[in-house]
């Protein structure tokens, strides 16, 4: 299908660890989006990334866009407790969005 | 601005009993969309628009109507509610096309007995 795979499904860190949640796509990506959804809430748009190999940053986020286009990674350097949620990436279509399956944060204090 | 504006919040319905889950956003964007969250799954394309007037499938359409009459607004229909229609349901809109970045209501939480 158009979904993206993402790993891990869940994550458990302790508050300071550092996180990663990779998303993996058989084809070329043209631009790949993410997206936080805090517990009951919802998605929020974090950033997009459109060049091959481009490197963003968010304070203690960092995305990674791969050489290839065919992946991406978000890391989150020292969790905190405000970071639990999901996060989601999505590749974009002609005019749609396909969402992975998402990564569950579980911070623990 | 009140954003992408979901109603209701919550509700139960029987099997076989029709509903309308409202959206409307105060943005003014042309693109708006419905999606389905289930566990495990993601969030999976229901059905979009990309203006007035203009409406299209997406990857599970089945079981549900939309229409889009106004800018603003973009209401789902559930024509006859099935159990495996349990799921939180959402709207978004970007201001002109479906690969924009997203903003998103507050949801929907559905069940369907």
């Amino acid at each position: 299908g158009q979904q993206v795979m993402q790993i891990p499904q869940y994550q458990h860190v302790q508050e300071g660890e550092d996180f990663t949640t990779y998303c993996n796509s058989s084809t070329t990506l043209s631009n790949i989006q993410w997206y936080k959804q805090r517990p009951g809430g919802h998605p929020v748009f974090l950033i997009q990334l459109v060049k091959s190999g481009e490197v963003k940053k968010q304070k203690r986020l960092t995305f990674q866009f791969g050489e290839a286009k065919k992946n991406s990674s978000l890391h989150i350097t020292a969790t905190q407790t405000t970071d639990v949620g999901t996060y989601f990436c999505a590749r974009t279509g002609a005019n749609n969005l396909f969402f992975g399956t998402g990564t569950r944060l579980t911070v623990i204090p | 601005n009140a954003g992408v504006t979901q109603t209701p919040k919550f509700q139960v319905l029987k099997t076989g009993q029709s509903m309308t889950l409202q959206c409307a956003q105060d943005m003014n964007h042309e693109y708006m969309s419905w999606y389905r969250q289930d566990p495990g799954m993601g969030l999976r394309l229901i059905h979009y628009s990309v203006g007035a007037g203009i409406t299209d499938q997406g990857e599970v359409p089945n079981g549900y109507n939309v229409s889009r009459s106004t800018t603003e607004d973009f209401p789902l229909r559930l024509l006859s509610a099935a159990p495996s229609q349990t799921s939180v349901y959402f709207c978004a809109s970007s201001y002109s096309q479906g690969n924009q970045p997203q903003h998103f209501g507050d949801g929907t939480r559905l069940s369907i007995l």
